[in-house]
């Protein structure tokens, strides 16, 4: 079954470390650039970050630049954001998502795992 | 960076009706755009690809146009099961954004 299950979510204080991890089952990952997007309950959709399939492009919001940082490894098809000094604001469900491309990709964004909460509060 | 708005940012309609929701860029960004529906509780799901292509299994009275800055996505004839947020997704420049949300009740 082609599908992304995220995991490492929880209750973290602020200003604390916390790293999420997204395997990928059922297609070939190594083809595929790979993003984070975020949503507070009851709140729009924010993107996050983005790889490449080779992890050569990176790319991150201006509002977790310098705090989260995305990577991936191939072998165990697996996707990361470790996320540090994490604050309130940063409160949401991380779902990860599946694209054709890490440039202009035209087949952005076709698959979405279930997603897992971070809570941030003291 | 492109900023997405979205109108209306609410709608109310009826089984039957046909709607439109607007999308607009900031700057252009060719036809590097979709569209995805989510009900409560659930995850987003793509409608529309490359501004107009219609996903796989989606029905066929979702349609998306448009190209450069002005986007749009209608519903020909809304189904009970279409009520929903509708979000639009330019993927053409880093960072990609969405639009903020259309909530059809």
């Amino acid at each position: 079954e082609v599908q992304l299950v995220e995991s490492g979510g929880g209750l973290i204080q602020p200003g604390r470390s916390l790293r999420l991890s997204c395997a990928a089952s059922g297609f070939d990952f190594d083809d595929y650039a790979m993003h984070w997007v975020r949503q507070v309950p009851g709140e729009g959709l924010e993107w996050v970050s983005g790889i490449s399939w080779v992890s050569v492009g990176i790319a991150y919001a201006d509002s977790v630049k310098g705090r989260f940082t995305i990577s991936r490894d191939n072998a165990k098809n697996s996707l990361y954001l470790e996320m540090k000094s994490l604050r309130l604001e940063d409160t949401a469900v991380y779902y990860c998502v599946r694209s054709d491309g890490f440039l202009e990709p035209t087949d952005a964004f076709d698959l979405w795992g279930q997603g897992t909460m971070v809570t941030v509060s003291s | 960076d492109i900023q997405m708005t979205q109108s209306p940012s609410a709608m109310s309609a009826s089984v039957g009706d046909r709607i439109t929701i607007s999308c607009r860029a900031s700057q252009g960004i060719s036809n590097s755009l979709a569209w995805f529906q989510q009900k409560p509780g659930k995850v987003p799901k793509r409608l529309i690809y490359a501004a107009s292509s219609l996903e796989s299994g989606v029905p066929s009275r979702f349609s998306g146009s448009g190209s450069g800055t002005e986007f749009t996505l209608t519903i020909s004839s809304l189904q009970p099961e279409d009520f929903a947020t509708y979000y639009c997704l330019q993927h053409n420049t880093y960072p990609f954004t969405f639009g903020p949300g259309t909530k059809v009740d």
